[in-house]
């Protein structure tokens, strides 16, 4: 049973067009994350939920959503993408002070 | 100055010797500290976890923290070619952020 898992792994799509990367952890975990890492391995955090409120937004642009159904589940919605947003976007989940889990990662490929 | 920063590398050690991985954080009020491992095209892997002052065995992994230098580190002992991925530091931060390094890359020559 996958702890974190994230849909879909791989996702090729045009400039302009919108996505969305779905998460979903059974943990029991309250806080989610995801975090965008570039060519360069660099991990960098972009949100954070905790029991489904966002409780961290870095500095990215406002053409990136996260949305948290439920304390489970936090999904990323990217409208009009750029070249620029092709990166390996990771989910994962901790409870409060403790270790994360990741999932698989989503690459995604804008052309 | 980044939160959490490591040596980018690559450092590269012969099988058999150890390899020492060092972090420094600047958030005086971080209390959390992870070492993970990453291979290519996979996602992190949590290796080790350090809380408190002092060194912390798991196998061949030793993670040392010193809160008053603000430093972390990560030995492995008896390298393998299998160990071979690139190593990330983290913290959490006084602000519940959990921040990562940009990772040291480890290779361990047969």
């Amino acid at each position: 049973d996958t702890a974190v898992s994230q849909t879909p792994k791989y996702l090729v799509t045009q400039m302009g067009n919108d996505k969305s990367i779905k998460c979903e952890q059974n943990l029991g975990h309250d806080t989610m994350y995801w975090y965008k890492q570039d060519s360069k391995k660099f991990l960098k955090i972009m949100f954070s939920y905790n029991n489904k409120e966002l409780i961290i937004n870095e500095t990215v642009p406002n053409r990136f959503s996260p949305k948290s159904p439920d304390k489970a589940h936090l999904n990323l919605h990217i409208n009009s993408l750029e070249l620029g947003d092709s990166a390996v976007y990771f989910c994962a989940s901790s409870q409060e002070g403790i270790e994360a889990f990741f999932g698989q990662g989503t690459r995604l490929t804008v052309v | 100055q980044k939160e959490v920063e490591q040596n980018s590398g690559p450092l590269s050690v012969p099988e058999g010797a150890i390899a020492s991985l060092n972090c420094t954080y600047s958030d005086r009020g971080s209390q959390s500290f992870f070492w993970y491992r990453q291979y290519s095209g996979k996602s992190p892997e949590l290796i080790m976890s350090i809380y408190s002052n002092g060194d912390k065995e798991d196998g061949r992994f030793t993670a040392q923290l010193n809160k008053a230098s603000q430093y972390v580190s990560l030995l492995i002992r008896d390298s393998q070619p299998s160990d071979s991925a690139t190593y990330l530091c983290a913290a959490i931060n006084q602000g519940g952020k959990l921040i990562f390094g940009q990772g040291t890359e480890l290779s361990v020559k047969p």
